[in-house]
């Protein structure tokens, strides 16, 4: 099974812009590994805010885009708000199973 | 509305079982694919498993730690789906999400102690 690896931790100041990563220890993350990511709260479910590398639910803030980037599939956070202040979680395919990664606390600050 | 309960968590004992279930709505749960995460005290999301739609071959996938133990099963005519975990150990205790990985229950909590 794939290890996928997040930041621990990131902060961004308010109005800033922030990049979280997801990595695999397999190899280059590519689109064929339906990256998603979701947005948790304390206290809260998680909620998804991208799928399939880049697209969005009806939900998601504008500011909030997904990518691959270096090898990796990324969230970019465009115009941080104190409310994005939560932990991140993104999830890949590997080999018919899903794997999250450790997940990224954020920081708005 | 889209929405997804979860139902059957509580108080288990080491080697003991549990079902949970989660009833949907407000989307074709046909189509489907349905999946269980898992979250102990304090920590991270974990990938426990998923079960395809019914025409894409109905199968399903588990996570390491609870393959062989947990089965993920399905009931199209009660827009229902399930997860049996047998042998449950104290590692297993966690809050319990069923998911499509665009929406979301609110989880049900599983605690497995003697």
């Amino acid at each position: 099974q794939a290890v996928v690896t997040q930041e621990p931790s990131l902060t961004v100041s308010p109005g800033g812009t922030v990049t979280l990563t997801c990595g695999s220890s397999t190899g280059a993350v590519t689109s064929g590994h339906y990256p998603s990511w979701f947005q948790q709260k304390p206290g809260q479910a998680p909620r998804t805010l991208i799928y399939d590398t880049s697209k969005k639910d009806s939900w998601t803030p504008a500011r909030f885009s997904g990518s691959l980037l270096g090898g990796k599939a990324a969230l970019t956070l465009s115009g941080a708000q104190p409310e994005d202040e939560a932990d991140y979680y993104c999830l890949l395919s590997d080999s018919g199973a899903r794997v999250f990664g450790g997940g990224t606390k954020l920081t708005v600050l | 509305e889209v929405q997804l309960v979860e139902s059957g968590g509580g108080l288990v004992k080491p080697g003991g079982s549990l079902r949970l279930s989660c009833a949907a709505s407000g989307f074709t749960f046909t189509n489907a694919w349905l999946t269980w995460v898992r979250q102990a005290p304090g920590k991270g999301l974990e990938w426990v498993g998923r079960i395809k739609s019914r025409t894409d071959g109905g199968t399903t996938d588990y996570a390491a730690p609870v393959k062989g133990r947990f089965t993920i099963s399905r009931d199209d005519s009660k827009n229902t789906f399930f997860l049996q975990m047998n042998s449950l150990k104290t590692e297993d205790t966690a809050v319990y999400y069923c998911t499509t990985e665009n929406f979301w229950g609110q989880g049900t909590l599983v605690t497995v102690s003697s």
